[in-house]
């Protein structure tokens, strides 16, 4: 049982280049959710979703797309990625929207844009 | 939108010694508080937390505290060890996280 998985771990891109993170999750979890983490920032939610084909904005959603054409995948897309996004990704899931249900984190994705 | 606030940013304490770290809300409507643990190189794994209708709750070692009327929640620490030598995020729900408290365990 892997449970959430992100690929690549490490990546580094030029001012303007395009890229995808991938998120697998093989514990038939509806919501999937992608954080950055910044120094001194703590987690900050980018987008999520609450079911396969869907998709919401979080609190920092501006220059990332998301798409969840799959239940057990959630990607990110930068479509022109910029110095200001040299963050670490986490992707995670959950069974369902209640307190009830915890949150599983992957181990990270670490993305430098020069 | 939910505002978490965390404190302290840093700690250091003697093995043994106990560790408390506090976190603030804002939405009185707010339901679940976990706590994390971050290991370098990792990503943040859940190591308890409390719903509104309990104030306390412990695993062995560490334990939460919560006071729905000053909005706020404590992650205790007892015995500590220098495994418990991470960086620690409060959230609330899901979607909101304090900025985390880089606890040093010093042996």
């Amino acid at each position: 049982n892997a449970g959430v998985t992100q690929t690549p771990k490490f990546r580094v891109l030029k001012t303007g280049q395009s890229m995808t993170l991938l998120c697998a999750q093989d514990m038939n979890h509806e919501y999937m959710y992608w954080y950055r983490q910044d120094p001194g920032m703590g987690l900050r939610l980018i987008h999520y979703s609450v079911g396969e084909g869907t998709t919401a904005k979080g609190e920092v959603p501006d220059g990332y797309n998301v798409s969840r054409l799959k239940k057990q995948n959630f990607l990110l897309g930068l479509e022109s990625a910029a110095p200001s996004q040299t963050s670490v990704y986490f992707c995670a899931s959950s069974y369902g929207p209640s307190g009830a249900n915890v949150l599983t984190f992957g181990a990270g994705s670490r993305l430098t844009v020069l | 939108g939910e505002n978490v606030e965390q404190h302290p940013s840093t700690l250091s304490v003697q093995e043994g010694d106990s560790a408390v770290i506090k976190c603030t809300y804002s939405d009185s409507a707010s339901n679940y508080f976990p706590w994390y643990k971050q290991e370098l190189g990792k990503g943040p794994q859940l190591i308890i937390d409390i719903r509104s209708n309990v104030g306390e709750k412990k695993d062995q070692r560490i334990a939460v505290t919560l006071n729905k009327t000053a909005k706020h929640f404590s992650l205790h620490i007892t015995e500590t060890q220098p495994e418990d030598s991470a960086v620690y995020f409060c959230a609330v729900n899901k979607l909101t996280f304090g900025k985390g408290t880089l606890l040093t365990v010093n042996p």
